[in-house]
C-alpha cells in the first residue's frame, strides 16, 4: 500500500485566494483526520470523519475552513479566503477504527504558505 | 487541563540514553503512544503501551507508565544521530488520539 497520499506537497498562495488540500486515506481505513502543525501551537486536530461522516469539527478554526469526505477514498480541506495566519503544515491521517490499538497513519503533509 | 504536556527540547550526547517525559490527562485512556516525526515527514507510531501495563521494552526503547501520576516516559538507549527527531506523547480518548506538542531531540556529537 502507498500509505496516506496528500496533494499538493507544497502550496504558495496569496491572501484571499481559495486553497484546497486533498487526501487519499489507506484503503480499508474507516477514520480520517485532518491536523494542522505550527511551531507556536504544535499539532492541532481540525476535524475527523468516521465512515465518511464528520464526527467532530470543533477544531476547525472558523467558517473559512471546510472539509468534505464524499467517499471512503477521498477527502478535501478547503480554506476560503486564505489568510497569512493559515500558513502551516497540514496533515491527513487515517486509521482502522475497530477497537484495537487505533494507530493513525500520517501522510507526508502539505506545507501551505499564504503571502 | 485537557493537554498532554511534554518538554519542548532535549539535547543528548551520542551514545548516552535519552529520556523524554510526558504527563497526560485522561485516566481512562486505553492506550498511550509515542510517535516520531522526522524532518519533512508525517508522524509515525514508534511504540505504544496498554494502560494496564507498567513497562514495555522494544530493543533500544523502554516505555514506563505511572498511572497514579499519569506520567509516561520514553527511554532511548545508546542514542544515535538517526534518533534526531520530534517525539510526540499521545493518549487515546474516545476514537481520537490527543497529542502533546512534541519534544525535539537534538543529538550532540
Amino acid at each position: 500500500d502507498a500509505g496516506v497520499i496528500q496533494s499538493p506537497r507544497h502550496e504558495v498562495t496569496e491572501m484571499g485566494q481559495e486553497v484546497t488540500l486533498r487526501c487519499k486515506p489507506i484503503s480499508g481505513h474507516n477514520s480520517l483526520f485532518w491536523y494542522r502543525q505550527t511551531m507556536m501551537r504544535g499539532l492541532e486536530l481540525l476535524i475527523y470523519f468516521n465512515n465518511n461522516v464528520p464526527i467532530d469539527d470543533s477544531g476547525m478554526p472558523e467558517d473559512r475552513f471546510s472539509a468534505k469526505m464524499p467517499n471512503a477514498s477521498f477527502s478535501t480541506l478547503k480554506i476560503q479566503p486564505s489568510e497569512p495566519r493559515d500558513s502551516a503544515v497540514y496533515f491527513c491521517a487515517s486509521s482502522l477504527n475497530s477497537g484495537g490499538v487505533g494507530e493513525q497513519f500520517f501522510g507526508p503533509g502539505t506545507r501551505l504558505t499564504v503571502l | 487541563g485537557e493537554d498532554v504536556e511534554q518538554s519542548l527540547f532535549l539535547s543528548v550526547r551520542e551514545g548516552d540514553s535519552s529520556v523524554i517525559n510526558c504527563t497526560y490527562t485522561d485516566s481512562s485512556s486505553t492506550y498511550l503512544y509515542w510517535y516520531k516525526q522526522e524532518p519533512g515527514a508525517g508522524l509515525q507510531l514508534l511504540t505504544y503501551i496498554f494502560s494496564n501495563m507498567d513497562m514495555k521494552q522494544d530493543q533500544r526503547l523502554t516505555v514506563l507508565l505511572n498511572k497514579k501520576d499519569k506520567h509516561l516516559s520514553l527511554r532511548i538507549a545508546d542514542t544515535q544521530t538517526g534518533d534526531s527527531a520530534i517525539y510526540f506523547c499521545a493518549e487515546s480518548r474516545d476514537d481520537k488520539i490527543i497529542f502533546g506538542k512534541g519534544t525535539r531531540l537534538h543529538i550532540l556529537p
